[in-house]
């Protein structure tokens, strides 16, 4: 059975710092997809960067961008220069490319000090 | 406006009562899904549907029901047999992944229920 893990419970970071938020997987298939998801206290899911497995070259979005290493089965979130708005829950998930529902880790809680 | 809406936002109910939480979509997507969160837990698959009239159980279906009549619908049940209902729930739709792609998820608000 596919897993996916977030070791750190909560982050901080000074605002227009870098964080980085780790995430490993585990599974079996060669195909499949990583997502990055934010949580803010509102609670409605967000999606933040998406990684397509079969793509060496790492997603990016602006101020966020992913560490993909398909080899460790690590696939960690950067947010450089960041924000207050960025506070929020992080959900690493991970999908099969042949099905739609989606595997989550735990969560990151991040703070944004002003 | 595209979306998924899902209400109530906020549902009290006594225990052993059954209780149906909404979930509507006009993206036009074939799939659906209904996850459980709870703290410290993240997001747990209840049941999720790839097609009318079709369903299948995620990893925490028990005491839980659903139907899918409709392509822009999705209820879901949590009967008096779920031993602990209180929690967030969130329902979410994409394209089917029999499609191919990155088929993102697009969550609706949430609807926290609280059971006493």
């Amino acid at each position: 059975a596919q897993t996916v893990t977030q070791s750190q419970p909560e982050m901080s970071v000074q605002e227009a710092e870098t964080v980085t938020l780790s995430c490993t997987y585990d599974t079996s298939e060669s195909d499949y997809y990583l997502f990055w998801y934010k949580q803010p206290p509102s609670r409605q899911m967000i999606l933040v960067i998406r990684q397509e497995a079969y793509k060496q070259q790492n997603a990016t979005e602006n101020r966020f961008s992913v560490n993909f290493q398909k080899a460790a089965k690590s696939f960690s979130l950067k947010i450089s220069d960041s924000q207050l708005g960025d506070a929020a829950m992080y959900f690493c998930a991970y999908r099969r490319r042949s099905q739609g529902n989606l595997i989550f880790g735990k969560g990151t809680k991040l703070s944004v000090k002003p | 406006d595209g979306g998924i809406t899902q209400s109530p936002k906020y549902l009290f109910r006594k225990e052993g009562q059954n209780v149906t939480l909404s979930c509507e979509q006009n993206l036009n997507h074939d799939a659906m899904y209904w996850y459980r969160q709870d703290p410290g837990q993240g997001l747990r698959l209840i049941y999720y549907s790839q097609i009318v009239n079709d369903f299948q159980k995620g990893d925490i279906a028990e005491g839980y029901s659903v139907s899918r009549e409709k392509k822009e619908s999705f209820p879901l049940t949590v009967t008096s047999a779920q031993k602990n209902p209180t929690a967030f729930y969130l329902c979410a739709s994409s394209e089917s992944p029999r499609t191919g792609g990155t088929n993102e998820q697009y969550f609706g608000p949430g609807t926290r229920l609280t059971v006493t």
